[in-house]
């Protein structure tokens, strides 16, 4: 158990649709990192925040938001799904004062229909 | 953004035998070089690391080597067992000034056949 709780674990939806991911990241780390996971795409960085600031920015569309908010937990927003949506989101969260390991949750698996 | 080759994309060893994956990268700027290890319906999880002062770095049957001069860093399990069957990422980081970005390779499934 990484420390890391993501909700929900699985989620089905339709094309159009508005859906949300929820990241609770280990006691004390002050970083919470998205990815999304792909078959074919690996796992891809979408954003960065740190105790509520957005520090870094991937390859996160548009139609995706995230917020960190003050009890460190986060929200990744995503809306007007499409098909190619589908895929495993993970959080992960560090403590961010150097260079260091990321803790990763079990993911969220969204599937759009 | 920062590119990683990871390869192979796939892997079959016979149990005993010894892995190696390798990954090559372009930005001389990155320093740190992890390995995450991802089972069957979980989130990744490190493995080892290695830093850009040092060049090998061993953890029992685990060990990293990274080459900043030919910019790639590999990863070699030895004594292979069916429980090392797994996807494997290799990933550097880049960052500075509160940010901190791992960008991941594309992963090499592992599998080690008894």
């Amino acid at each position: 158990d990484s420390g890391v709780t993501q909700t929900p674990k699985h989620l089905i939806t339709a094309t159009g649709q508005r859906v949300t991911l929820r990241c609770s990241p280990r006691s004390g780390d002050l970083s919470v990192y998205w990815y999304q996971q792909s078959l074919d795409q690996g796992l891809q960085f979408l954003i960065q925040y740190y105790n509520g600031e957005e520090r870094a920015k991937g390859n996160i569309l548009e139609r995706f938001s995230a917020q960190q908010f003050p009890d460190l937990h986060s929200e990744l927003n995503l809306s007007s799904l499409e098909l190619g949506d589908s895929a495993l989101y993970f959080c992960a969260s560090s403590v961010m004062s150097e260079a260091g390991e990321l803790f990763f949750g079990e993911g969220s698996r969204l599937t759009v229909l | 953004g920062e590119n990683v080759e990871q390869h192979p994309s796939t892997l079959s060893v016979q149990e005993g035998d010894s892995a190696v994956i390798k990954c090559t990268y372009s930005d001389s700027a990155s320093n740190y070089f992890p390995w995450y290890k991802q089972e069957l319906g979980k989130g990744p999880q490190l493995i080892i690391d290695i830093r850009s002062n040092v060049g090998e770095k061993k953890d029992q049957r685990i060990a990293v080597t990274l080459n900043k001069t030919a910019k790639h860093f590999s990863l070699h399990i030895t004594e292979t067992q069916p429980e090392d069957s797994a996807v494997y990422f290799c990933a550097l980081f880049k960052g500075g000034a509160g940010s901190y970005q791992l960008t991941f390779g594309k992963g090499t499934k592992l599998s080690v056949i008894p």
